[in-house]
């Protein structure tokens, strides 16, 4: 069970915006910086959001990322079909058996 | 061009050991901090082991701690996960990458079934 909350599914039309949410707690995205990640199964996690909001070379800036007390969120505008996967935000967790990466639950976004 | 690729994914039975490999190249290994991360059939991705290159700290996730082991080979640039006592539950996808996220391998399938 993870300690980061996404909704399952997100979904939206060509040209769209979508945003997916990412909840956490006072000792993971409450006290760390988030990062987010697309993944198609089968091939190897791209990361698109690092540090709340910064995003690596090569990534467009129809992703962007924000992060607000214990909760995080990416949105992703002018939706466009390859950017159907699954999304993971990620952060540190701060647990008293010693730090842990932790992924949220993902999010299969669909483009109708 | 940066490559990381992963090998020594196979089927054994529970209870049975696996060492995994990841050979780097297209970057400074040996400054990078790096991460193991998993995906069981049908679920999300999983954290599962952390190695500072500086410090040689290491970090696990509970679901594996006393039975994984991760470590590098500088000279080699590569990174090794030790399995031991598998459990069906560890059956998956196992990616290497750097822990910034930048870099990922394609993953090796590890399957863990009688």
């Amino acid at each position: 069970q993870s300690l980061l909350t996404q909704p399952p599914s997100a979904s939206g039309t060509p040209g769209q915006r979508v945003t997916i949410s990412c909840s956490g707690s006072s000792s993971n995205i409450g006290t760390n910086t988030v990062d987010w990640y697309q993944h198609l199964p089968g091939t190897a996690p791209k990361l698109l959001i690092y540090s709340n909001n910064q995003r690596p070379s090569g990534v467009p800036d129809r992703f962007s990322g924000s992060k607000s007390g214990t909760s995080a969120s990416l949105a992703i505008s002018g939706l466009q079909s390859e950017d159907e996967a699954d999304y993971y935000c990620a952060t540190w967790d701060d647990s008293p058996n010693g730090p842990n990466y932790v992924f949220g639950t993902g999010t299969k976004v669909t483009v109708l | 061009e940066v490559q990381l690729v992963e090998s020594g994914g196979r089927l054994v039975q529970p209870g049975e050991s696996l060492r995994l490999s990841c050979v780097v190249s297209g970057f400074t290994f040996s400054t990078h901090n790096m991460k193991w991360v998993r995906q069981a059939p049908g679920k999300g991705l999983e954290w599962v082991s952390f190695l500072n290159s500086r410090t040689g700290t290491v970090y696990y996730a509970d679901s594996v701690k006393g039975r994984f082991t991760i470590s590098r080979d500088n000279a080699k640039n590569a990174l090794f996960l030790q399995m031991n006592s598998l459990r069906n539950d560890d059956t998956g996808v196992y990616y290497c990458a750097t822990d910034s996220g930048d870099y990922w391998g394609q993953g090796t399938l590890v399957t863990v079934s009688s």
